[in-house]
């Protein structure tokens, strides 16, 4: 397996774009995580689904951010408009099972962004 | 949810077990402990994960107190590849916290 696909690997922009992440999990995981990351916070968790379903989305910053799941092999991340303090390395995780049962999730490579 | 502590820096000679210790004092029954590690500009990657027994696999061994308020990762021979940030996690749902984990750097 290719692991957890994550596109783009880097992205830049100026303040006030859309910016769109996308994630490619691994086939068969019925979870799917996304997360930031920054030197001031660490990793926090955005939201996750299961079954392509929206579970917890209390993570996610404020409007400006969106996730959409439409099938089990794909997921975005959208932010409207983009901020300088968005800049961050966004990482994507899936994995089988609930964490609840004691499984293990697996990351993608991340998506370092950029807000000028 | 237990907090975890973790020294924020340990050093390994290059071949020797590296031995990594966490502090969860406030574990309850049903809380797994998560190890994961960060190696520079990558994705965490997960090393191991345990209930109540010692746990080990091909990269790691995981040793839980009877008690279950601390535990212990063991790398038995490090390489300079297992240089990174080393996360130790209780929880007992989907939402991982991680902290700000060990630095493990591991030297020749």
């Amino acid at each position: 397996d290719a692991g957890v696909i994550q596109s783009p690997r880097h992205e830049v922009t100026e303040m006030g774009q859309e910016v769109t992440l996308r994630c490619k999990p691994i086939s068969g995981h019925d979870y799917l995580f996304w997360y930031r990351q920054t030197m001031m916070r660490g990793l926090e968790l955005l939201i996750y689904f299961n079954n392509n379903v929206p579970i917890d989305d209390s993570g996610m910053p404020e409007d400006r951010f969106s996730a959409k799941m439409p099938n089990a092999s794909f997921s975005t991340l959208k932010i409207q408009p983009s901020e300088p303090r968005d800049s961050a390395v966004y990482f994507c995780a899936s994995s089988l099972a609930s964490l609840v049962v004691g499984v293990e999730q697996y990351f993608g490579p991340g998506t370092r962004l950029t807000v000028t | 949810d237990a907090k975890t502590t973790q020294p924020p820096s340990m050093d390994c000679a290059e071949g020797r077990a590296a031995n990594l210790p966490c502090n969860h004092s406030t574990i309850s029954g049903n809380e797994y402990v998560y190890w994961y590690r960060q190696i520079h500009s990558q994705g965490p990657q997960y090393i191991i994960h345990g209930l109540k027994n010692n746990e080990t696999n091909e990269m790691a061994s995981l040793i839980i107190t009877e008690d279950r308020k601390s535990s212990t990762l063991i790398l038995p021979h490090a390489t300079l590849r297992d240089t990174a940030v080393y996360y130790c996690i209780v929880r007992v749902g989907n939402d991982m916290r991680f902290g700000a984990g060990t630095r493990l750097t591991v030297k020749p």
